[in-house]
């Protein structure tokens, strides 16, 4: 299957800090989407991204699509301690008529220490 | 409206029994994905299904099976349970046959296998 490459696999930062992490794909997406999981829940959407180029913002994130479409990114500003969690990027090929089949990255897991 | 709700929340089962887990999507959703997400293997794709037939399938052996109902709930069965079988097993519900679309998950079943 497809995979998504996505770095870094952790970290551990001050609050008030921002936070970059990525993820990249051997594959062209149509669509990506970041999702934030906490322990012992499913994953909660954050962001969906549908053109290359997009910048989208919710609040304190920001996401972008890449430009080449293998790619994308998520950005935190001024980290607080409910940031805390395992964050997934996913996408999808988007190929008509192959169904809404989503491929994940392997996560990054954020610290936030107070 | 109400999001995806997952049946059981958890479960424990002995090795070579089976379980079935439930899914409820999203009202007027019509896909419905099951991932298994373990620490090691990360969120990988079990199958999905639509209008009541199987639409995509992941490389999982023939012990993990699935259905869908004419009102979209949809449920997933393992079959001869191994201790590896041990995870939590994801449901996501999305809007059917769109290019450009979003996953939402539910909280998700834990099943421990002993």
């Amino acid at each position: 299957g497809q995979q998504l490459n996505q770095s870094p696999q952790s970290m551990f930062i001050q609050e008030g800090e921002d936070v970059s992490m990525n993820c990249t794909s051997s594959s062209i997406f149509n669509t990506w989407l970041w999702y934030k999981q906490d322990p012992g829940e499913g994953p909660v959407l954050l962001i969906a991204l549908y053109k290359a180029g997009e910048l989208t913002s919710n609040g304190r994130l920001t996401a972008q699509f890449g430009i080449t479409r293998k790619d994308s990114f998520l950005n935190i500003s001024a980290s607080i301690p409910s940031d805390v969690g395992i964050y997934f990027c996913a996408g999808q090929l988007g190929v008509p008529n192959t169904g809404n089949q989503f491929y994940f990255g392997t996560g990054t897991s954020l610290t936030v220490i107070p | 409206k109400a999001g995806v709700t997952q049946t059981p929340r958890y479960l424990i089962k002995t090795r070579g029994q089976q379980v079935t887990l439930s899914c409820s999507p999203i009202s007027g959703h019509r896909s419905v994905s099951w991932y298994q997400q373990t620490p090691g293997q990360g969120l990988q794709f079990l199958f999905e299904y639509f209008s009541e037939t199987q639409r995509n399938k992941g490389n999982f052996p023939g012990r993990f099976s699935g259905r869908q109902f004419s009102n979209s709930r949809s449920e997933m069965n393992v079959s001869t349970l191994e201790l590896g079988d041990s995870a939590l097993y994801l449901c996501a519900s999305s809007f059917p046959g769109r290019m450009n679309t979003e996953a939402f998950f539910g909280q998700g079943t834990r099943l421990t296998v002993v």
